[in-house]
């Protein structure tokens, strides 16, 4: 059973760099024929995809959050990683990891997701 | 990108009631419509890929229907596990968007 976890911190401020961490068990990454995204919710509101990677390295990001976001995958730790730089309060929301499996688009296992306050 | 409306945004009904949500997109997205049921503090769950593919493991009780433009998600009677929000999600594009979401409650 694939499972996903996210991981970082909770609290960032104002201007400084969201860093959150998926690890994924239950499947290798390197193994191919998923995309590892990360997608988010803001409070009480619907969902935005941010981003994803595939094993090889490469990436696909949201127009809209493109000039601030970077997501990396190191194989040999089953993890995908983001970044997302000058964060402001809209940056507020809970953030997930999901696998979407290449032949549909659709996301079939999501982490638990993880909020991520901006705040000073 | 392209924009994906349902309707309505919430809607009551019973255990046992047969419930139909709906999803427009912006644009024709042949087939590439999925639906997720969502729970307060979970995240969201795939039911249906594809338009009309039920995923692994979700009652027979869900099914969707639709292509182009219009798409439907409908439970053909309602258990009391059932109420949650649901959203639906084109991967015709990228980016790939979300509608806002329908929330089923009880009535």
């Amino acid at each position: 059973q694939v499972q996903l976890q996210e991981s970082g911190p909770g609290l960032v401020k104002p201007s400084q760099t969201l860093s959150l961490t998926c690890t994924v068990s239950g499947g290798s990454i390197s193994s191919g024929g998923y995309y590892w995204s990360w997608i988010r919710q803001h409070p009480g509101k619907g969902l935005e995809w941010i981003g994803y990677i595939y094993y090889s390295g490469s990436t696909y990001y949201n127009p809209s959050l493109k000039s601030r976001v970077t997501i990396s995958v190191d194989t040999s730790k089953n993890q995908f990683s983001l970044k997302l730089s000058s964060v402001t309060a809209a940056d507020t929301a809970v953030y997930y990891c999901a696998r979407d499996p290449d032949s549909s688009g659709s996301f079939d296992y999501w982490g638990q997701g993880t909020l991520v306050t901006v705040s000073s | 990108d392209i924009q994906m409306t349902q309707s309505p945004s919430s809607l009551s009904a019973s255990v046992g009631d047969r419930v139909t949500i709906t999803c427009r997109a912006s644009q024709s997205i042949s087939s590439y419509l999925n639906w997720y049921q969502q729970k307060p503090g979970k995240a969201p769950k795939l039911l249906i890929y594809a338009a009309s593919s039920l995923q692994s493991g979700v009652p027979s009780r869900f099914s969707g229907s639709g292509s182009g433009t219009d798409f439907t998600l409908t439970i053909s009677s309602l258990q009391p596990e059932d109420f949650a929000t649901y959203y639906c999600q084109q991967s015709y594009s990228t980016p790939t968007t979300f509608g806002q979401g329908t929330r089923l409650e009880i009535k």
